[in-house]
């Protein structure tokens, strides 16, 4: 059973550029969600996917977007980007239904 | 907002049990108590979680109270890999996809 992981695992990219972050769910997990950590502080909930819908949105902006895919990979897509949104981003697979989410190791994003 | 009160710091000695604290007072009766912990700069990993009974796995031991206001994690034996900022949160249990809300956590540090 393999884990729920991220790529890249690194990325730096300048103000007003546009990323794709990608995460592939734990082996039978078909719900993703995916999380920002600004440095000092805990993940914050950006959204959720369930059967390739958003389904579930926290206080982030529109230019926050993602996808899912059928086999329940997903990514995360930011336009626009700003310096705040320097972070490590984090990504979660469970089973719907499932109490318990499994993080992957994220994706540390550097915007100049 | 998180519904956690977490101390911000806590230090124990290698080999000695670790007990950090968690406080929820506005616990609702059907929302589970979650810990994870998170290794610096690496995903949350999840330890454990727990309605209203003591639970137990192979990484720890969760002791909620009996009005279910306060809990506590214990690790006990605890070894230098178990340095990490520790998360406690309460989350609706009935449905999978409802998100993870983190506050700031405890840092635990074990010395030798």
């Amino acid at each position: 059973e393999t884990g729920v992981t991220q790529s890249p695992t690194h990325l730096i990219k300048t103000r007003g550029q546009q990323v794709t972050l990608r995460c592939s769910s734990q082996s039978g997990h078909n719900t993703v969600s995916w999380y920002q950590q600004a440095l000092g502080q805990g993940p914050q909930f950006i959204f959720q996917y369930y059967r390739e819908e958003e389904n579930g949105r926290g206080n982030f902006p529109p230019r926050f977007s993602g996808l899912q895919f059928p086999n329940y990979s997903s990514e995360l897509n930011v336009n626009a980007l700003e310096l705040d949104d320097s972070a490590l981003y984090l990504c979660a697979s469970s089973l719907a239904g499932g109490l318990t989410q499994y993080f992957g190791p994220g994706t540390r994003l550097t915007v100049l | 907002d998180a519904k956690t009160t977490q101390p911000p710091s806590m230090d124990c000695a290698e080999g000695r049990a670790a007990n950090l604290p968690c406080n929820h007072s506005t616990i609702s009766g059907n929302e589970y108590v979650y810990w994870y912990r998170q290794i610096h700069s690496q995903g949350p990993q999840y330890i454990i979680h727990g309605l209203k009974n003591n639970e137990t796995n192979e990484m720890a031991s969760l002791i909620i109270t009996e009005d279910r206001k306060s809990s506590t994690l214990i690790l006990p034996h605890a070894t230098l890999r178990d340095t990490a900022v520790y998360y406690c949160i309460v989350r609706v249990g009935d449905s999978g996809n409802t998100p993870l809300v983190f506050g700031k956590g405890t840092r635990l540090s074990v010395i030798a």
